[in-house]
């Protein structure tokens, strides 16, 4: 069975810092990945994804994340925070071709005005 | 407006008692889901559904059941087995097998607190 890792927990920022989260998934076979973020009071909703191709995605609001398959990892990264980005973001997996999705435990980011 | 509708969005109730929480969706979306959020822990799997009459268990079924009769309704019964059912439940659709289409969609939450 798939699992996914998020290390941070809860991460503060000041406005115009670089953020990276990071994500590492175990599972031995083609997976799809997710970055999902959930806004204060909003519902969860999809930041971006990686099927295949380029390992850089790009997704909403500047977010990157690269696909890095020898280290099972898939780091969220934006150069520039804004206070609007402070949500909690969770990291997602799913094998190629199955229907369950797995999601990591979270990280919530506060970025300070 | 298509989206995913949950209701109610808060629910109390006392131990032991059996509860339902609905989930409509209006994106004819084949597959739904329902994940619980806890604090720290993420989202975990209850329950998942490819197609109507149809469904299969998450990571975390025990206490809990559901049912797919219509296409876009995919009910979930917290019952009085489940030991710990206070938290925030949330459904979700996907448009086929997420491993293939990729995107959930999810809805705004219900949120269980049993006394």
């Amino acid at each position: 069975a798939q699992s996914v890792s998020q290390h941070n927990h809860h991460v503060i920022l000041s406005e115009a810092a670089s953020l990276e989260l990071g994500c590492n998934y175990s599972y031995g076979g083609t997976v799809n990945l997710f970055w999902y973020v959930q806004y204060p009071g909003q519902h969860l909703q999809l930041l971006l994804k990686y099927f295949s191709g380029d390992p850089l995605v790009k997704g909403i609001k500047g977010f990157e994340a690269e696909f890095i398959k020898s280290k099972f990892s898939f780091n969220l990264r934006k150069p520039s925070v804004q206070w609007s980005d402070t949500a909690e973001y969770f990291c997602a997996v799913t094998p190629l071709g199955y229907q369950k999705v797995t999601f990591g435990t979270g990280t919530k980011l506060q970025v300070i005005p | 407006d298509g989206g995913i509708t949950q209701s109610p969005k808060y629910l109390f109730r006392k131990e032991g008692q059996n509860v339902t929480l609905s989930c409509e969706q209006n994106l004819n979306h084949d597959a739904m889901y329902w994940y619980r959020q806890d604090p720290g822990q993420g989202l975990r799997l209850i329950y998942y559904s490819q197609i109507v009459n149809d469904f299969q268990k998450g990571d975390i079924a025990e206490g809990y059941s559901v049912s797919r009769e219509k296409k876009e309704s995919f009910p979930l019964t917290v019952t009085s087995a489940q030991k710990n059912p206070t938290a925030f439940y949330l459904c979700a659709s996907s448009m086929g097998l997420a491993g293939v289409t990729g995107e959930l969609f999810f809805g705004e939450g219900s949120r269980l607190t049993v006394l």
